[in-house]
């Protein structure tokens, strides 16, 4: 597509409930990436991908937290057992190669809240 | 430890009136540092990458600078729309992920 695309771009869950969130990259980039934006802080790396395998991810805060990617393009982030400190916006990006130095092309993210 | 910090948190300007951003950091390497608009409501859109001190890259009214610790980001004569937050970004050696510092919140008013 022509740009990267989040869905759904606003989510209310119950604590305790589990979420999926999708990214949809452009096409023909091999390198994903998963950033989470509270309010007031900075970006806050999640998890990259290269393809369909996740060299790292390390910024995954806990295990309710997981990510996957098929077919080396769309990538679901999903959080078990939500929390309240969960709440955030969550961004996806994309770059053509894999050092991300060609700049990332960030989604407009889905914003979370827990209640 | 790896750190990015913006400064100032906010910034209001008068249309025309120029003014500088600051993002000063500390990694043990530098791959590139990366600046970002990011307006309400939108992911972070990217503006430029520099890569080593001394470099500078212009776009439209804005003009990036680097040194071996710090970055710049000049907006020359800004307008209304160039009211966003910027962020800026780093990426250490032999790494792929940015460290994002927290922004600074520009506002200009016509």
């Amino acid at each position: 597509g022509a740009g990267v695309s989040q869905s759904p771009s606003n989510k209310v869950t119950e604590k305790g409930k589990d979420v999926e969130l999708r990214c949809d990259p452009i096409s023909g980039h091999t390198a994903l990436y998963w950033y989470r934006q509270s309010l007031g802080q900075g970006l806050e790396f999640l998890i990259y991908f290269q393809g369909n395998s996740a060299p790292d991810k390390s910024g995954l805060p806990s295990d309710r937290f997981s990510a996957e990617r098929t077919g080396g393009s769309v990538s679901t982030l999903t959080i078990q057992r939500t929390q309240q400190e969960d709440s955030a916006v969550y961004l996806c990006a994309s770059s053509y190669r894999g050092t991300g130095m060609d700049g990332y092309t960030f989604g407009s993210g889905t914003r979370l809240t827990v209640v | 430890e790896d750190q990015v910090t913006q400064s100032p948190e906010a910034l209001r300007l008068q249309e025309g009136e120029s003014s500088s951003l600051n993002c000063s950091y500390t990694v043990s390497g530098l791959r590139g540092l990366f600046w970002y608009r990011q307006d309400p409501g939108k992911g972070p859109e990217f503006l430029f990458t520099l890569y080593s001190a001394g470099e500078e890259k212009e776009k439209e009214r804005l003009k990036a600078t680097l040194t071996k610790k710090e970055s710049f980001l000049h907006i020359t004569a800004p307008k209304p729309e160039d009211s966003a937050t910027y962020l800026c970004a780093v990426c250490e050696d032999s790494s792929y992920k940015l460290i994002f510092g927290s922004g600074t919140r520009l506002l200009v008013r016509p």
